[in-house]
């Protein structure tokens, strides 16, 4: 499995500013996913990134709220922009379908606080 | 109605006992069934994958699929502390672009 960094582990910004969340893996991937987490809840898929393509948003996220990058295909990155106490959350990169293979591989995720 | 059902608990069982987690689903087309455990503070860590019905044993653990049912289980033998965490189910179907389908999650204390 491919072993995948998350940075920053966490951070505390300040309302009204953004934060930009990199992903690292160790080896190509085709199919990278960013994920929420409230405390003591579920995934909530943001946004699914191939490399050479606009992500795609799921309901209720938008491109100019969480711009992503997929510049190759080991690394992204998610912005979390004009941030809100809402948006204190664990945000998580994984990466999947590689060999056609449906299992997803996460990092360690971000811890963040909006205050 | 949700896709996938799964009783958040929390759980809490002696060591050394059988768990037995399960999750409920209601899309016939899910095929690709995943367990994943998440420690605090951690990323999920992928513990099963089994493709369509039938058990699949991995040391202490199994997971079992019914698909006639719609349901999956993950069963843990012998217990232990360390196997206290929160402990997800993910399923997808084929075609689904690769992308997961969630429970709630499980949260399971193994009591010393």
């Amino acid at each position: 499995s491919a072993v995948i960094s998350q940075k920053p582990s966490r951070d505390i910004c300040q309302r009204g500013t953004s934060l930009t969340i990199q992903c690292q893996v160790d080896s190509q991937v085709t199919m990278m996913f960013w994920y929420r987490q409230q405390p003591g809840q579920s995934l909530t898929l943001i946004a699914t990134a191939n490399q050479g393509s606009e992500a795609t948003y799921e309901s209720g996220f938008v491109i100019d709220k969480f711009p992503i990058s997929r510049p190759n295909l080991t690394f992204s990155t998610l912005t979390v922009s004009n941030m809100s106490p809402e948006d204190s959350s664990i945000y998580l990169c994984s990466v999947g379908g590689t060999g056609f293979s449906y299992e997803q591989y996460f990092g360690p995720g971000t811890r963040l606080t909006v205050t | 109605q949700k896709e996938v059902e799964q009783d958040p608990g929390p759980l809490s069982v002696p060591e050394g006992a059988i768990v037995s987690l399960n999750c409920t689903y209601s899309n016939s087309a899910f095929q690709y069934f995943m367990w994943y455990r998440q420690y605090s503070r951690k990323g999920p860590e992928l513990l099963m994958y089994t493709y369509s019905s039938g058990n699949k044993e991995d040391g202490r653990f199994t997971a079992q699929v019914d698909k006639s049912s719609k349901y999956i289980s993950l069963f843990i033998r012998d217990s232990q502390p360390s196997d206290s965490a929160t402990y997800l189910c993910a399923m997808s179907a084929l075609d689904s672009n690769y992308q997961l389908i969630w429970g709630a999650g499980t949260k399971l204390i193994i009591k010393p």
